[in-house]
């Protein structure tokens, strides 16, 4: 039973596109994260939200919309993709600040053309 | 700003040897350290964590030691195994936040 679920896993799209990727957790965790993986591998916070309200934004184009319709679910939409918005792209929960560890889903790779 | 770096962008260890990963930070402020693991195609795992009130946090084969002076903390693995070949990221936090700021990653390889 996945922990940290987000579909698609794969994503093809022309630039101009708008897209959006799905993630849920089954933990419980009041707190949940976008990341962006890019080229370079850097992993990069873009969003968070806690308890349904955004308590992070790491200056990410307003482009990208996360939205969080329950703690379990944090949703994130892109519009006008451009082509370097191709990356992997993470979503995580965890407890945070009292305990530590965040747990990861499996990524959703997204390739503009 | 990269305020955590791993400034080794890959390692090579014979199997059975230690392997030592290092992570240099910038910000004072971060009281919480984690190691995660990552595989080809999955998301990053958690391997190890530690808080800035201990220097040192062991668990089975993987121990991590903090030097808070010197804004530094390293991952050893002893004995390295061939299943460890991984991309390794280093993390860190400042209590009472939220933010995660994540290494660039080093690339364990683990030679047979």
């Amino acid at each position: 039973d996945t922990a940290v679920s987000q579909t698609p896993k794969y994503l093809v799209t022309q630039m101009g596109n708008d897209k959006s990727i799905k993630c849920e957790q089954n933990l419980g965790h009041d707190t949940m994260y976008w990341y962006k993986q890019d080229s370079k591998k850097f992993l990069k916070i873009m969003f968070s939200y806690n308890n349904k309200e955004l308590i992070i934004n790491e200056t990410v184009p307003n482009r990208f919309s996360p939205k969080s319709p329950d703690k379990a679910h944090l949703n994130l939409h892109i519009n006008s993709l451009e082509l370097g918005d191709s990356a992997v792209y993470f979503c995580a929960s965890g407890l945070p600040p009292d305990t530590g560890e965040l747990f990861f889903g499996e990524g959703s790779r997204l390739t503009v053309l | 700003d990269q305020q955590v770096k791993q400034n080794s962008p890959s390692l090579s260890v014979q199997e059975g040897r230690i392997s030592i990963l290092n992570c240099d930070y910038t910000n004072s402020m971060f009281d919480y350290f984690l190691w995660y693991k990552k595989y080809p195609a999955e998301g990053p795992t958690f391997l190890i964590s530690i808080s800035s009130i201990k220097d040192k946090n062991e668990d089975g084969r993987f121990t991590v030691f903090l030097n808070k002076s010197a804004k530094h903390l390293s991952l050893h693995i002893v004995p390295s195994q061939p299943g460890d070949s991984a991309v390794y990221f280093c993390a860190a936090s400042a209590s009472g936040t939220y933010k995660y700021i994540f290494g660039t990653g080093t690339r364990l390889k683990v030679l047979a």
